[in-house]
């Protein structure tokens, strides 16, 4: 079955530019996750939202990145005015429900270079 | 807030041989659970092995398991007869319960660890 997918696996924006992420989670999964990657380091959570609902955006790092989720799918993460520091891979996650042990499924992720 | 601590950046095993990572936790609560993934060079991450905090028993799947140590915050993996295969950055995880009302599921991450595996 289809699993995670993200798109673009890779983008490269000049500083300043705007940048949207899309994510298709498994069809059927209630929650959704964005974490960012640096280079050599963990994902960090970003943001989660269980279907429409952003229920969590305490990770975000400022007010430039915003996440949608309008139908309860496909997820965008909108970055605006990028500066390098957003260089990173930002990886989507999803899971079935949102109890429980419920394994998060991710994505390949999309690289982000600002230059 | 919780963290976690992957203190060893490399590791290196020869094919067939048994690895250990480590991994340790800090944390108030009493219950949550604790992941090892693998990250591959294609970046897509996968779970190897998960444990719930309230089970004493170690997990173990095939030629993984784990040394789950609650007292000390303790969670290392183990990896049996090494395979070519195994190479990749493996991150310990952590996840709170969450309570009723929609508390998040995230997860917190170590640093990793760059497994490479010797032929």
């Amino acid at each position: 079955g289809a699993g995670v997918s993200q798109s673009p696996r890779y983008k490269v924006a000049k500083r300043g530019q705007d940048v949207a992420l899309r994510c298709d989670p498994i069809s059927g999964h209630v929650s959704l996750f964005w974490y960012q990657q640096a280079l050599g380091q963990g994902p960090e959570f970003l943001t989660y939202f269980q279907n429409e609902a952003q229920l969590d955006k305490s990770g975000l790092p400022s007010d430039r990145f915003f996440a949608e989720r309008p139908e309860g799918s496909v997820s965008t993460l909108k970055i605006q005015r990028t500066q390098q520091e957003d260089s990173a891979v930002y990886l989507c996650a999803s899971s079935l429900g949102t109890k429980g042990l419920n394994e998060q499924f991710f994505g390949p992720g999309t690289r982000l270079t600002v230059l | 807030a919780q963290t976690v601590t992957q203190s060893q950046p490399e590791m290196s095993v020869q094919e067939a041989e048994t690895v250990t990572l480590s991994c340790t936790y800090d944390t108030s609560e009493s219950d949550y659970y604790l992941f090892w993934y693998k990250q591959p060079p294609s970046r897509q991450m996968i779970l190897v092995i998960r444990q719930e905090a309230y089970k004493q028993q170690n997990a173990t799947e095939n030629r993984f398991s784990v040394n789950f140590q609650k007292a000390a915050k303790s969670f290392s993996l183990k990896i049996s007869d090494s395979q070519l295969g195994d190479a990749a950055m493996y991150f310990c995880a952590y996840r709170t319960i969450p309570d009723y009302g929609g508390a998040t599921n995230k997860l917190i991450f170590g640093t990793g660890t760059l497994l490479a595996v010797q032929p």
